[in-house]
């Protein structure tokens, strides 16, 4: 059974740097053809992807956000880590990480955690 | 970087009947490269299509996924209450490597 749990602060105040982590359980981030991403949705919003990591290693950018972004990964743990600096109100949103499987040279966003709501605000 | 627009906004119909939802690309997007979500109010969003055609595990026969190049459609041929969402279109480019998603069409009850 795969699942995905987001945690980190649910309040970072403008100009901090935020911290989140998926967890997740039920395959490996070492396994061919599995990747992690990160998507957000600001408020009555559409949906953003944001970056993602691969099985082997190799990291992907939202390119307007690249320069704000870093996704690692810690295969042990079973753990995927988000880092997004300079924090500001417009980053307001629930932060989503979901399991991609490259399978028919498809990218298939198969499985999503439920979500973690982070609110940028002094 | 490939723009997805969505059409309509937002679609008022019936169970029952059929909703025809449209996904245009600003530069022409590989088939492989092209899904549906769907996304419930407080919930995530849920694979419905990959590689514009074919049907993620365990969902219904209504729901099929059609087009090629700029033009892709999501049908869902016979409402049913559960249905009524918003919907995603989402495609993979490969300069630069990355995602982009329209805006979603929200299908409601009319």
């Amino acid at each position: 059974q795969v699942t995905l749990r987001e945690s980190g602060p649910a309040l970072v105040k403008p100009t901090q740097t935020l911290t989140l982590t998926c967890s997740f359980s039920g395959f490996s981030l070492s396994t061919n053809g599995m990747c992690v991403s990160w998507i957000r949705q600001p408020p009555g919003k559409a949906l953003e992807w944001l970056a993602r990591i691969d099985w082997d290693g190799d990291k992907f950018y939202n390119t307007s956000l690249k320069t704000r972004l870093i996704i690692s990964k810690v295969t042990s743990k079973n753990q995927v880590v988000l880092t997004m600096t300079n924090m500001d109100p417009v980053d307001t949103a629930t932060y989503y990480c979901a399991r991609i499987v490259v399978a028919s040279g498809s990218y298939l966003f198969d499985y999503w955690g439920q979500g973690a709501l982070v609110t940028v605000s002094s | 970087e490939i723009v997805l627009t969505q059409s309509p906004g937002t679609l008022s119909l019936s169970p029952g009947e059929r909703a025809t939802l449209s996904c245009r690309a600003s530069q022409s997007v590989s088939s492989s490269y092209l899904g549906w979500y769907q996304q419930k109010p407080g919930q995530a969003p849920r694979l419905l299509i990959y590689g514009a055609s074919s049907r993620a595990t365990g969902i219904p026969e209504r729901f099929s996924g059609s087009g090629s190049g700029t033009d892709f459609t999501l049908t869902i041929s016979r409402l049913e209450p559960e249905d009524f969402a918003v919907y995603y279109c989402q495609q993979y480019g490969t300069s630069p490597p990355g995602f982009t998603f329209g805006q979603g069409t929200k299908l409601e009850i009319k």
